[in-house]
């Protein structure tokens, strides 16, 4: 069956810092890969999406950024936090015409 | 621009008391609607996909049914550990490998015992 990892769960990142988060597919080959935040009082917002290995398109324009280095792996980047950034972000593929999600991470920035 | 409202934001049931969640949209080419349910601090996990008018789906005490407007998350007799956030999402699109969903802001449910 297939799983999803994703982390950290939670992080607490001073404005202005780096930021990574990783998140990786099990149990499947060449799935699409989201990034998804939400954040307080609003509803899902689509970051980024990849059909395959360094295959990224932008939904949302900001300081984020993402990567696909391996079919599998999907990264979501920053050089410099905003306070603005916090938020539950949320890792995602789809099968099938069903988007199945990851656990979240939980960024607070200070 | 594609739109999803859900209403209420907030329902309070006591156990046993049957209700509905609402889901509106407005989009252009619909594909498929969807419900998820997520608990706090996790992530939405997958309940139904619609995808024409007159659709329903089933699962325990849950049913989900679609029009060309709505849809509706029917709960009957609710237990408490069905307490959580219902989210509706929308897939629109001509076609390709990408499914994109437009959610709404969720309506979050409490069971009371």
């Amino acid at each position: 069956s297939q799983t999803i990892h994703q982390w950290p769960a939670t992080l607490v990142q001073p404005v202005g810092s780096p930021l990574s988060l990783e998140c990786t597919v099990e149990g499947t080959s060449n799935p699409n890969l989201y990034w998804y935040r939400q954040a307080a009082g609003r509803g899902l917002q689509l970051l980024f999406y990849s059909v395959g290995i360094g295959q990224i398109s932008s939904e949302v324009p900001q300081n984020l950024s993402a990567s696909r280095p391996q079919d599998r792996q999907f990264i979501l980047s920053s050089k410099k936090l905003l306070l603005s950034d916090s938020g539950f972000y949320l890792c995602a593929w789809s099968s099938q015409n069903t988007i199945y999600f990851g656990e979240g991470s939980w960024l607070t920035v200070v | 621009e594609d739109q999803v409202t859900q209403s209420p934001e907030a329902l309070r049931l006591q156990e046993g008391e049957s209700s509905s969640l609402n889901c509106s949209y407005t989009v252009s080419g619909l594909r498929g609607l969807f419900w998820y349910r997520q608990d706090p601090g996790k992530g939405p996990e997958f309940l139904f996909t619609l995808y024409s008018a007159g659709e329903e789906k089933e699962k325990e005490r849950l049913k989900a049914t679609l029009t060309k407007k709505e849809s509706f998350l029917h709960i009957t007799a609710p237990k408490p550990e069905d307490s959580a956030t219902y989210l509706c999402a929308v897939q629109v699109g001509s076609g390709g490998s990408n499914y994109k969903l437009t959610f709404g802001k969720g309506t979050l449910l409490t069971v009371n015992p």
